[in-house]
Order: C-alpha cells, then structure tokens, then sequence
C-alpha cells in the first residue's frame, strides 16, 4: 500500500498564529520530505529527513520548523507565517533517500495564510 | 539555463491520439528518473520510473538517453482520463528530485 497521509486538508491561518501540518506513513519508509507548491508551478523541496535526522534544508525561513518523531511521522510546525506562504504543503516519503528510490507523495495540504 | 525543460504545452488531443512528451536535463551527474502526473489540486502521483534501456507500461512509453539528456513520454491510444499535468523530474546524486514545469495535457472526446 503505497499511502501517505496528511493532515489537516486545508488550513486558514492568521500570521500570528502556531499551527502543525501533519504526515503519516506506513511503508517502512526512511526518508520523508516536505515541499511547498505554488499554483501552476512545480513541487519545491523545503526539508529532506533521512532515518529520522535532518538531512537537507533548502534554506527554508525559521518560520517553517520539521520535525521528525519517529520514522512514520513528520510534521511541520508553522509560525508567524506571511500570506507568500500561502500553497499547497506536501509531504512525500521514499524507502531511503538514494537516487533510485521512487517517492510517494501525500493528498496535501492547502493552506492559506491571511 | 533552467535544470529541467519540458514541452511548453498546453496540448490539445482528441480521444485515441498518440502524444509525446520531450524533456532535456542539465545536470550530467543525475542519477535516475522520473514521470510524474499531477491532476488539477492534486498531489503528483508517480507514473513511471525511466530506465536507459527504455521501458513500457501499459500505454504508456518512456526513453531517456543520458548522452543527449533527454527524456521522452509517449502516450498511446489517449482517454479522457489521461488529461493531467505531465511531470518530468531527474533525481540528482543526493536524492533530490528537480521537478520540470511541467507539461498539460488536454484529451478531448
């Protein structure tokens, strides 16, 4: 079952609120990530997390922090957000983070900023 | 020079065409590849993954040839249900994907 899960669906936030974005995987997966989609633009990639350790920040503002609590689950706590920051939020996960290894992405979340 | 240039698009197909889809890399060093289709607010879903000896699924074709860095999609007898955004995306030696901008698909009855 190649299934990842996230939560919530959409999101509506002020910019001084904390919220999380959540993924889920049960594939055994190793490697989790979160990019961040514009519309009618290409998936961007934020945070690479390769057996639960950070492996790759795309110089993403501290505003955006990953967190990795064990090897199914990566979230995205989000604060003090601006209304750029407005997109789809996906997370994608990969058996492990080589260069063949296909990744599965999750539904999103659509997340506006006001 | 953009790492990932795709077919600009959109295209428009009637029901049963053939279309085809190029991609050129940049990046010599890149290690595997990728066709991915997004439908409108969804997520990318992997289509299929593009061996130098080429490889087929079902209708559909994929060809890279790593001297010219090039890769191609071929779709085959088109339904309605193929009309997506068409992903090209190379994976560099550190695991990243770099997504291309992508390329339209219209399949019209």
């Amino acid at each position: 079952d190649t299934e990842v899960t996230q939560t919530p669906k959409h999101l509506v936030m002020g910019m001084t609120n904390k919220k999380s974005l959540k993924c889920e995987q049960h594939m055994g997966h190793r490697a989790m990530y979160w990019y961040k989609q514009k519309a009618k633009k290409p998936p961007e990639l934020m945070f690479v997390y390769s057996y639960e350790k950070l492996s790759i920040n795309e110089s993403v503002p501290s505003r955006f922090s990953p967190e990795c609590p064990n090897s199914s689950l990566l979230n995205l706590h989000l604060h003090a957000l601006q209304p750029e920051d407005s997109a789809l939020y996906l997370c994608a996960s990969s058996q492990a983070p080589w260069p063949s290894d296909e990744q599965f992405f999750g539904p999103g979340t659509r997340l506006t900023v006001l | 020079r953009k790492e990932v240039e795709q077919d600009p698009g959109p295209f428009n197909v009637p029901e049963g065409a053939t279309v085809a889809f190029n991609c050129t890399y940049s990046n010599s060093a890149s290690q595997s590849f990728f066709w991915y289709r997004q439908d409108c607010r969804k997520e990318p879903k992997l289509l299929m993954s593009v061996y130098s000896s080429g490889n087929e699924d079902g209708r559909f074709t994929a060809q890279l040839n790593r001297a010219s860095q090039y890769i191609s999609l071929l779709i085959r007898d088109s339904k309605l249900s193929d009309s997506a955004t068409y992903l090209c995306v190379p994976r560099d030696r550190g695991g990243k994907l770099i997504f291309g901008q992508g390329t339209e698909l219209s399949v019209k009855p």
